[in-house]
């Protein structure tokens, strides 16, 4: 059975400050990892990939990989209140053909405070 | 910017009846995907599509469910005989590839309510 695990939170962050999002998986073969925001009765909108060790920055972004410790974070930076949302992890296996159902979490709740 | 869109946005219905939940993809991406979300709980995959037949399907697509890109352009999700327990948000995504770096868009959603 393929797990992600997120704290549900709230999290709650002062406006301008950095806000640290974390998520753990347990299929080893995971091999694809993205971070969906999801506001209130929408849809999640994808805001982060990546796919090796390490870290990958985009904008006020950065999400970071640990693969031998099957764990992976969404850095926010300079937090602003539009960021508030609920933040998706997910995760996909490399099945070698086809199209790759993803696995996710069940968010963390992010609330920044002007 | 290309968007996936998914008709009606509201879908209200009898248990037992037929429904018919429409997407278009973006137009160069050729997978697609549907997966729900109840109220409250994470987003679950349901299936995945891919010239023209199921790549993937999770326990949850069972024989009611059913799919299918019937032109060019559209992608259906049909639920036969509609449950209580199908009451969620019904979501269409596509992706340029299938499996690495296999970056999905999802579309607005379809709030299905099964009375």
């Amino acid at each position: 059975q393929k797990e992600v695990e997120q704290n549900s939170g709230p999290l709650s962050v002062p406006e301008g400050a950095i806000a640290s999002l974390n998520c753990t998986y347990s299929d080893r073969v995971s091999q694809s990892f993205f971070w969906y925001r999801q506001y209130s009765g929408k849809s999640p909108e994808l805001i982060m990939s990546i796919y090796s060790n390490g870290d990958k920055e985009d904008g006020r972004f950065t999400a970071q990989l640990n693969k031998a410790s099957q764990y992976v974070s969404l850095l926010i930076r300079d937090s602003q209140p539009s960021d508030s949302a609920t933040y998706l992890c997910a995760v996909g296996k490399a099945s070698g053909g086809g199209a790759d159902g993803l696995t996710f979490g069940k968010g963390t709740h992010l609330i920044i405070q002007p | 910017e290309p968007e996936v869109t998914q008709t009606p946005s509201h879908q209200v219905t009898q248990m037992g009846q037929e429904v018919i939940l429409r997407c278009v993809p973006i137009s160069n991406h050729l997978y697609f995907y549907w997966y729900r979300q109840i109220l409250g709980q994470k987003v679950e995959f349901l299936v995945s599509f891919y010239n023209n037949e199921i790549s993937e399907k999770s326990e949850i697509f069972d024989d009611q469910f059913s799919v299918e890109r019937p032109d060019g352009s559209n992608f259906t999700l049909k639920i036969r005989s509609t449950k209580l327990e199908d009451s969620a948000m019904y979501f269409c995504a596509s992706s340029e590839r299938g499996t690495d770096y296999n970056e999905q868009f999802f579309g607005p959603g379809t709030r299905l309510t099964v009375l």
